[in-house]
């Protein structure tokens, strides 16, 4: 079983709907990183969580440490949200970064 | 701004020459690593470094080289006995210490060998 766990590996979704993606995590963590990553493009940082919850424009970010688990929200979903989501923990003893295999999105006009 | 640059974005060689990709940071991180990605897979650890001149290696080292010489660079040399070097190459800094870590991430170098 992997340290760090993605739900789902794929969605496709309309234009417009709400969209979650989940992280489960097995390991003592520091932080949780989401990142975006635009086919053939690079990767940009999301959010960086170490508790509770954070917004930036249609984009929200939860954590809840006690159950070890992150979710990635995204409200009024466009197709340039189309991506690779990942989630990457920074491992508490070592401040090393475990990541998950990511969530391909596809939202379709 | 305090970032993580890793140039270029793009590079392409011919089989057999040795590249090397470069990770500066100027956030006075003591961690520096470098991932690589092959598509539709996940991100996987190449060589790490806790402090300058010294690094360790990941779960694939084979095949490539660092160096650790100043706190704000981290080159990576994909060598020539790298079987599959065509990849995407992410290279991350992080806090050490007490309190909670932040990482940065660079933006990547996708490396393609002809």
């Amino acid at each position: 079983k992997n340290e760090v766990e993605q739900s789902p590996q794929n969605l496709t979704a309309q234009e417009g709907e709400f969209i979650t993606i989940n992280c489960s995590y097995s390991v003592g963590i520091s932080a949780l990183h989401w990142l975006q990553q635009h086919p053939g493009g690079g990767i940009v940082s999301l959010f960086m969580l170490s508790s509770g919850k954070k917004k930036h424009g249609r984009l929200i970010a939860t954590i809840n440490i006690q159950e070890k688990h992150s979710s990635l929200h995204i409200t009024a979903s466009h197709p340039r949200d189309s991506a690779v989501y990942i989630c990457a923990v920074q491992i508490r003893s070592n401040y090393q970064l475990i990541w998950g295999a990511g969530t391909k999105l596809i939202i379709k006009p | 701004d305090g970032g993580i640059t890793q140039s270029p974005k793009y590079l392409f060689r011919k089989e057999g020459q040795n590249v090397t990709l470069s990770c500066e940071q100027n956030l006075n991180h003591d961690a520096m690593y470098w991932y690589r990605q092959d598509p539709g897979q996940g991100l996987r650890l190449i060589y790490y470094s806790q402090i300058v001149n010294d690094f360790q290696k990941g779960d694939i080292a084979e095949g490539y080289s660092v160096s650790r010489e100043k706190k704000e660079s981290f080159p990576l040399t994909v060598t020539s006995a790298q079987k599959n070097p065509t990849a995407f190459y992410l290279c991350a800094s992080s806090t050490k210490g007490q309190g909670a870590a932040e990482a940065f991430f660079g933006q990547g170098t996708r490396l393609t060998v002809v």
